[in-house]
């Protein structure tokens, strides 16, 4: 089974610190994605990338940036962290070809709370 | 631009009841049609999926979801509940000619009642 890791469950930041998520998935999948998960708005999607060193914007890119140097790693950057972005932050990836049919393999999330 | 409602945000039920859990999804092309289940403190997980062929889904424990092109629906029912299908169920939807990409309903919290 495809794994996805993100390397915190919970983090605590404070306002105006940089902060880093990390995701690491095992299957050589090409598209990896962010999204944010808010009560009573679902998941919204932050950003994407479909290949090494390609991203597009997701549907709420304001403040995050994402960096993918290796395929196996997707990292979503807050560069200046505010309250508003208290969330819990889920990575997934997911294959291409045959693959793309299957759904999304979602890691286990980050809860971050900015104080 | 596509998008999924679920008009439930939570579902009170007893166990050994009934539910159904809505979902209505609105796109100008073919899509495929997701729902996810999501434990406590979990990520979420694939519970059933349409791609094509038969309209009817089943997932292994017991849900299953029929998806009508007429209504733009895709329900997620189960005939008997149990404490342990308490969690929050997300329907999503995807283009086809471009499905790496999900776009996620807001959510309906299944609470099952002893």
């Amino acid at each position: 089974d495809v794994k996805v890791t993100q390397s915190s469950r919970y983090l605590v930041k404070r306002t105006g610190e940089k902060v880093f998520l990390e995701c690491v998935q095992d299957m050589d999948h090409e598209n990896m994605f962010w999204y944010r998960q808010d009560p009573g708005l679902g998941l919204r999607l932050i950003y994407f990338s479909y290949d090494v060193k390609m991203k597009e914007k997701g549907d709420i890119p304001e403040g995050y940036s994402v960096s993918r140097e290796k395929k196996e790693r997707f990292s979503l950057i807050l560069e200046s962290a505010s309250t508003n972005q208290t969330s819990m932050y889920l990575c997934a990836s997911k294959g291409g070809g045959d693959d793309r049919v299957k759904g999304y393999t979602f890691g286990s999330g980050t809860r971050l709370t900015v104080v | 631009a596509q998008s999924v409602t679920q008009l439930d945000s939570q579902v009170p039920v007893f166990e050994e009841a009934p539910v159904e859990l809505r979902c209505n999804y609105s796109s100008s092309v073919s899509v495929y049609l997701f729902w996810y289940v999501q434990y406590p403190n979990q990520g979420l997980q694939l519970l059933l999926k349409y791609l094509s062929g038969s309209t009817l889904v089943e997932s292994i424990n017991g849900f299953e979801a029929e998806f009508n092109k007429s209504q733009t629906s895709f329900h997620l029912r189960k005939p008997s509940v149990h404490i342990s299908d308490t969690a929050e169920y997300f329907c999503a939807v995807s283009e086809r000619d471009s499905s790496y990409k999900l776009i996620f309903g807001s959510g309906t919290r299944l609470l099952v009642r002893p």
